[in-house]
């Protein structure tokens, strides 16, 4: 059981926006940054978004990351196929002095 | 851009000893976290802990009795302990770099089974 919480799928067609949520608590979401990371299939996870909806070199500003509270949300735009891969967000809780994750989602481009 | 690269037993037996090793290359290794995530098969991500280039270490409340990490700055590497395994720790694990912003840079992972 992940602290915190994300639709296990999502989709879209190509061209579309997808949203991906992820819910947490006034510990961790509710007090401090949420991260990104996309995992390709097969692939090590790589960092897509962090701290104010920063992106790496080399992530298309089509993702974009934003908070509201206890939940935080991932944005992609202009949908691709190579987008279809497994998002999980990461955040560090104040009560568990632990980071902690969402257990995944698993997007499909249609 | 720094190479991290996961190494160690693929088998492990139930009640035995974890032990993993990760290789830095290309990047000092001074003044960042290194960290070790496990995913087990079709699951999401846990954190396992972080140990600092200095040696201080932090660990996952649920798993920090089990838990072990070391740091070789020297030699680029850094490794994990866990003890008295069990089929719940069967996972692939990254080992990572946090650089205070993000983990930015990951290895590809290593495949731990456990069975006897």
């Amino acid at each position: 059981q992940s602290v915190l919480t994300q639709p296990p799928s999502a989709s879209g067609t190509p061209g579309q926006r997808v949203i991906i949520s992820c819910s947490g608590g006034r510990s961790n979401i509710g007090n401090n940054f949420v991260y990104w990371y996309q995992q390709l299939p097969g692939r090590a996870p790589r960092l897509l978004v962090y701290r104010r909806n920063q992106r790496p070199a080399g992530v298309p500003d089509r993702f974009s990351g934003s908070t509201s509270g206890t939940s935080a949300s991932l944005a992609i735009s202009g949908l691709r196929s190579e987008d279809e891969a497994d998002y999980h967000c990461a955040t560090w809780d104040d009560s568990l002095r632990s980071w902690v994750f969402g257990g995944g989602t698993k997007l499909t481009v249609l | 851009q720094v190479q991290l690269q996961e190494s160690g037993p693929g088998l492990v037996k139930p009640s035995e000893t974890l032990s993993l090793v990760c290789s830095v290359s290309g990047g000092s290794m001074d003044n960042y976290y290194w960290i070790w995530i496990r995913q087990p098969a079709g699951k999401g991500l846990e954190w396992i802990g972080r140990v600092h280039a200095s040696g201080i270490s932090d660990y996952n409340p649920a798993l920090k009795s089990r838990v072990t990490m070391s740091i070789d700055t020297s030699n680029y590497h850094f490794s994990l302990r866990l003890t008295s395994v069990t089929a719940a720790d069967a996972a692939m694990y990254y080992c990572a770099r946090d650089d205070g912003d993000s983990f930015d840079s990951w290895g590809h992972g290593t495949v731990v089974t456990v069975s006897s």
